[in-house]
């Protein structure tokens, strides 16, 4: 089976600090991504990548940045958080026109 | 571009009771489809997908879905839920080639009543 990981499932920040999430594939894909879910809103994509050290940004990539050093490993960095990036986030890699999911991060900006 | 829609944001059903989840999408181009599951506090779960071939696609607990081009639909159906089908599903699309992003609908919120 495919395993997506991702370290922390819920976090607690304070505004302007700098935030990282981590997510780990077991599987050697390619393509990882990082969408954010809200509420009525779905999950919208926000960076993705196709390779090490190769990233496009998505749909809302204002206030994020990314990392892909190694290929089984995809970071989201947020720069300076702020309240409004209190969201669910979820990392997930593609193989074989199927896109997994890990279990997500909850972070809360206070 | 592409959008998905899906028509209803909540759905209570009773307990063995058929249900049907609504889903529209728009592309300019071939899509594959997908139907996601998330149970409370957990991340998304492939319940089936829509790649070529057969219109009538089965997944897994019992879920299937169909493929209707014409309508530009792929309509979640179960005939008969149980208490522990409550949960989100999303309907979702992605492009033939490339990176084959996922663009997701508004998601559905089955609530299954005994």
């Amino acid at each position: 089976d495919v395993k997506v990981t991702q370290s922390s499932r819920y976090l607690v920040k304070r505004t302007g600090e700098k935030v990282f999430l981590e997510c780990v594939q077991d599987m050697d894909h390619e393509n990882m991504f990082w969408y954010r879910q809200d509420p009525g809103l779905g999950l919208r994509l926000i960076y993705f990548s196709y390779d090490v050290k190769m990233k496009e940004k998505g749909d809302i990539p204002e206030g994020y940045s990314v990392s892909r050093e190694k290929k089984e490993r995809f970071s989201l960095i947020l720069e300076s958080a702020s309240t409004n990036q209190t969201s669910m986030y979820l990392c997930a890699s593609r193989g074989a026109n199927t896109i997994y999911f890990g279990e997500g991060s909850w972070l809360t900006v206070v | 571009a592409q959008s998905v829609t899906q028509l209803d944001s909540q759905v209570p059903v009773f307990e063995e009771a058929p249900v049907e989840l609504r889903c529209n999408y728009s592309s300019s181009v071939s899509v594959y489809l997908f139907w996601y599951v998330q149970y409370p506090n957990q991340g998304l779960q492939l319940l089936l997908k829509y790649l070529s071939g057969s219109t009538l696609v089965k997944g897994i607990n019992g879920f299937e879905a169909e493929f209707n081009k014409s309508q530009t639909s792929f309509h979640l159906r179960k005939p008969s839920v149980h208490i522990s089908d409550t949960a989100e599903y999303f309907c979702a699309v992605s492009d033939r080639s490339g990176a084959q992003k996922l663009v997701f609908g508004q998601g559905t919120r089955l609530t299954i009543n005994p």
